[in-house]
């Protein structure tokens, strides 16, 4: 167990509607990642948060938005869905923002989404 | 541009023999670090070993091992002993800046009995 909490584990919907995706991070952590896991673009970097402020993105579509709470939790809100979001979406964590630091960057269980 | 190749697709090997996954990463970074997952079957991401550009030197985890080679821009993976459990997709990653990780394509191991 990681220790990053993420829900729902599997989410099933239609094309044209809208979810929201929610992580937990480990306790203490500061960060929070977005991943996407698809069969044809593997593991991709969608957007990091630290303490609730936006610090880096990724490929993340224009239709996907996140953001970071002050309990440091964070939702990836996904809209106007296609059967190409169908993928696996990670959330991950860690202490700090840079990678000079060291941080080791833990990923939790993953959200299946099915897009029908 | 970071870049993270994993040239090996698939290995199968029987238990108890030792498997090595290759990566070789592409960065023009001084300060990255280098990282290895573990995707079993059940999906989540399983954390191994992160090991950063000024560290080369190589490290033992019961029956992992980690070869870091700066010259070749390698950071292979050995399996002592393989077992049925060892049966996952291994990811390498590489982490520079803001520590987003660049990840391979992954390699799938299946250890048969």
């Amino acid at each position: 167990d990681s220790g990053v909490t993420q829900t729902p584990k599997h989410l099933i919907t239609a094309t044209g509607q809208r979810v929201t995706l929610r992580c937990s991070p480990r306790s203490g952590d500061l960060s929070v990642y977005w991943y996407q896991q698809s069969l044809d673009q593997g593991l991709q970097f969608l957007i990091q948060y630290y303490n609730g402020e936006e610090r880096a993105k990724g490929n993340i579509l224009e239709r996907f938005s996140a953001q970071q709470f002050p309990d440091l939790h964070s939702e990836l809100n996904l809209s106007s869905l296609e059967l190409g979001d169908s993928a696996l979406y990670f959330c991950a964590s860690s202490v700090g923002s840079l990678i000079s630091s060291g941080n080791t960057i833990y990923f939790g269980e993953g959200s299946w989404l099915t897009v029908v | 541009a970071q870049k993270v190749t994993q040239a090996q697709t698939e290995i199968s090997v029987v238990e108890k023999e030792d498997v090595t996954l290759d990566c070789v990463y592409e960065t023009r970074d001084t300060t990255y670090y280098l990282f290895w997952y573990k995707q079993p079957p059940s999906g989540e991401l399983v954390f191994l070993i992160r090991r950063n550009s000024f560290d080369e030197q190589n490290e033992i985890s019961g029956r992992y091992s980690w070869n870091f080679q700066k010259s070749t821009s390698s950071f292979n993976f050995t399996i002592t002993a393989s077992q049925v459990v060892d049966s996952a997709v291994y990811f390498c990653a590489l982490g520079t800046g803001f520590q987003k990780l660049v990840f391979g394509t992954g390699t799938r191991l299946l250890v048969s009995p």
